[in-house]
């Protein structure tokens, strides 16, 4: 079993929809959490990150974190086109050796 | 600005001809390491580093090396590379729960 799953999708939505992006977990010492988007041939750049359970709201992104579920959740609000990218999760217990998911390719549809 | 430089962005390369993938962070982060991305396969770490004179292998070592003698530079050294080494990679450099990417280098062998 991989360390953090992530649907690969691809994930197709309107414009203006909340996207729901999901990862989960098997470590559970992990406590460190993170949401990255990748535009294609461009690195990853982080979007969000949390530490150990709970909501972090920026503009229209909201991670969310279950600890007792192993759950990650990263919520988009009205989103646009430019949003079109693969959104990877990644964890780890330290917030030095991160562990990614393999990423959600979303594409988002004017 | 926090940045992680990587050089060269675009290699093409023959099999066998030694290579050098430099990478340079500005955050005096401890940690980095390098990842390869592969379609279907995700982001894979190669090799880590704690610290200065600190590596260890990551989950695909084989073929490459690392070293750090600066705490700020940790380049990727392909001794003999061989065609199924084509793939993006990327160096990331991490610290207080956050890790950043830098632009990735899209290497080819052929």
């Amino acid at each position: 079993q991989k360390e953090v799953e992530q649907d690969p999708g691809p994930l197709s939505v309107p414009e203006g929809a909340i996207v729901s992006l999901n990862c989960t977990y098997s470590n559970s010492a992990f406590q460190y959490f993170m949401w990255y988007r990748q535009y294609s041939r461009k690195g990853p750049e982080l979007l969000m990150y949390t530490y150990s359970s709970g909501n972090k709201e920026d503009g229209r992104f909201t991670a969310q974190v279950d600890k007792s579920s192993k759950y990650i959740s990263l919520f988009i609000r009205d989103s646009q086109p430019s949003d079109s990218a693969t959104y990877l999760c990644a964890s780890d217990n330290y917030g030095q050796n991160f562990v990614f998911g393999p990423g959600t390719r979303l594409s988002v549809l004017p | 600005e926090a940045q992680v430089t990587q050089n060269p962005r675009y290699l093409i390369t023959v099999t066998g001809k030694k290579l050098t993938v430099t990478c340079s962070q500005n955050m005096n982060h401890e940690y980095m390491s390098w990842y390869r991305q592969d379609p279907g396969l995700g982001l894979r770490q190669i090799y880590y580093s704690m610290n200065v004179e600190v590596t260890d292998k990551g989950d695909v070592p084989e073929g490459y090396k690392v070293s750090r003698k600066e705490k700020r530079n940790f380049p990727l050294i392909l001794e003999s590379p061989s065609p199924n080494q084509t793939s993006l990679y990327f160096c990331a450099s991490s610290g207080q729960g956050e890790a950043f990417f830098g632009q990735g280098t899209r290497l080819t062998v052929v």
